[in-house]
């Protein structure tokens, strides 16, 4: 089955510790990006890669990291000098080309404890 | 910043009844997307309208956009209990490459 898998899909970070969320593709999109969604809140651009190897910030990049390394993953990593990172994050992609639609993970809920 | 925002921000109707969301955005786009989000779930694409369009149909869903005033609805006729669920717009701006940009949402509420 084509489709974007993040895991996990809960995850728990203690302060101070660095994590990584996971996004796997199989749709051969070149485009895929990061969102972080706060409760009852829409959804802001963290980070998003037209192409391997190239990556640009969102609107909210500070204190999170990407690499695209291969089409198929674009990982994503809160570090400790994100404050706030307790947020659900969604991962999408998409062709790289006019008039596409973005096809989204099932989220990864991050919790700080 | 939020490119597009939509209103109201939350809409509670009885089932069969018609339900309109609005949006508006700040920048020339090449088109705008809807989307859909059941609680604590992914996003599921539902529509896309291209800047050179003013209206799409497809199902129970009608969009319109107004390229001059930088707006776009999305109307769910004979709306069901199933249709419970946060709609978003999302524009895809001209002079800002793949970058795909989403609205604050509105949190539609369709009682049986």
């Amino acid at each position: 089955d084509g489709g974007i898998t993040q895991s996990p899909k809960y995850l728990f970070r203690k302060e101070g510790q660095n994590v990584t969320l996971s996004c796997e593709q199989n749709l051969n999109h070149d485009a895929m990006y990061w969102y972080r969604q706060d409760p009852g809140q829409g959804l802001r651009l963290i980070y998003y890669s037209q192409i391997v190897n190239d990556f640009q910030k969102g609107d909210i990049a500070e204190g999170y990291s990407v690499s695209r390394e291969k089409k198929e993953s674009f990982p994503l990593t809160v570090t400790s000098a994100q404050k706030n990172p307790t947020a659900f994050y969604l991962c999408a992609s998409r062709q790289d080309r006019r008039n596409t639609e973005a096809f989204f993970g099932q989220g990864t809920r991050l919790t700080v404890v | 910043s939020q490119q597009g925002e939509e209103d109201p921000q939350a809409l509670s109707i009885q089932e069969g009844e018609n339900a309109t969301m609005n949006c508006s955005y700040k920048t020339s786009i090449n088109n705008l997307q809807w989307y859909r989000q059941n609680s604590g779930r992914g996003l599921v694409h539902l529509i896309l309208i291209r800047s050179n369009e003013r209206e799409k149909h497809s199902g129970r869903l009608r969009v319109t956009l107004d390229t001059s005033k930088k707006s776009s609805s999305l109307l769910i006729t004979a709306s069901r209990a199933a249709d419970t669920a946060s709609y978003f717009c999302a524009t895809d701006q001209k002079t800002s490459g793949s970058r795909l940009t989403f609205g604050e949402g509105t949190q539609l509420t369709v009682n049986p």
